[in-house]
C-alpha cells in the first residue's frame, strides 16, 4: 500500500498571502495524485487531478505541481472562503491495489 | 447534471450489517466505476473500494476486504455498499463518490451527501 503523508497538519494564512500544501507518496505515483477542499459538514469536492489539472469551478489562485513522490498545492492569495481541510489522494494503478488519501490539512485565517 | 443520492441515516446494533444504497442519475451508469469512502467524526477520509458500473468487477481495501460488499443495479442505476459484524469504531459518514473518467483507478469529481451509520449498543 502507498502511504501518502501531508505537512503541515494545519495552515494559518493571512488574508491575502499564499498558502502552501505538500504531500508525499511513500512510492513513485508519477502524477496520478489528486487535491480535495472539504468545508464542515460538506462532502469532499475534486481540486486538482493529474497533479496539475484544475477542477471545473475553482478560481486560478489554486494551483498544484510535483510528479512522483513529492508534491505541492499552492492557494496564491487565501480568501476567507478558501477555509477548509485539503486532502491528497494517490489514485495510481500500480502496484495494483488500493487508493489512498492523505491525512490533510486544515486551511484556516490568521 | 449529475447526481448520487444516498439512503437515510442508520443507528445500528454492534455485531449487525449495514447496507447503504447511492442512487446515480444524469450520466451514462455503465460507463464509470463508483467508489466508497468513509470518514470517521472529526477524521480523514478513507478508501474502501470500487465497483465498476459496466461489469460489477470490485476492488476492495485490504482493511475492508473480509466485511464489505459492493454491489449494482443497474436497472435502477443504483450501487449498495455492505458492511457486516459493525463494530463502534465503524461509525462514521459513508460516502458514494463517481470516478472522473471511464476505467478504474481515478479521482472522484461527484460526490453523495454521505449517509450516516452509527454504531452503538
Amino acid at each position: 500500500e502507498i502511504v501518502m503523508t501531508q505537512s503541515p497538519a494545519t495552515l494559518s494564512v493571512s488574508p491575502g498571502a499564499r498558502a502552501t500544501l505538500s504531500c508525499r507518496a511513500s512510492q513513485s505515483v508519477a502524477a496520478n495524485l489528486a487535491w480535495y477542499q472539504q468545508k464542515p459538514g460538506q462532502p469532499p469536492r475534486l481540486l486538482i487531478y493529474g497533479a496539475s489539472t484544475r477542477a471545473t469551478g475553482f478560481p486560478a489562485r489554486f494551483s498544484g505541481s510535483g510528479s512522483g513522490t513529492e508534491f505541492t498545492l499552492t492557494i496564491s492569495s487565501l480568501q476567507s472562503e478558501d477555509v477548509a481541510v485539503y486532502y491528497c489522494q494517490h489514485y495510481n494503478n500500480w502496484p495494483p491495489g488500493e487508493i489512498t488519501f492523505g491525512p490533510g490539512t486544515k486551511v484556516d485565517i490568521k | 447534471q449529475v447526481q448520487l443520492v444516498q439512503s437515510r441515516a442508520e443507528m445500528m446494533q454492534p455485531g449487525a450489517s449495514v447496507k447503504v444504497s447511492c442512487k446515480a442519475s444524469g450520466y451514462p451508469f455503465r460507463n464509470y466505476c463508483i467508489s466508497w469512502v468513509r470518514q470517521a467524526p472529526g477524521q480523514g477520509l478513507v478508501w474502501m473500494g470500487w465497483i465498476s458500473g459496466y461489469n460489477g468487477n470490485t476492488n476492495y481495501a485490504q482493511k475492508f476486504q473480509d466485511r464489505v460488499t459492493l454491489t449494482t443495479d443497474t436497472s435502477t442505476s443504483t450501487v449498495y455498499m455492505e458492511l457486516r459484524s459493525l463494530r463502534s469504531d465503524d461509525t462514521a459518514v459513508y460516502y458514494c463518490a463517481r470516478d472522473l473518467r471511464s476505467g478504474t483507478y481515478n479521482p472522484f469529481d461527484f460526490w453523495g451527501q454521505g449517509t450516516l451509520v452509527t454504531v452503538s449498543s
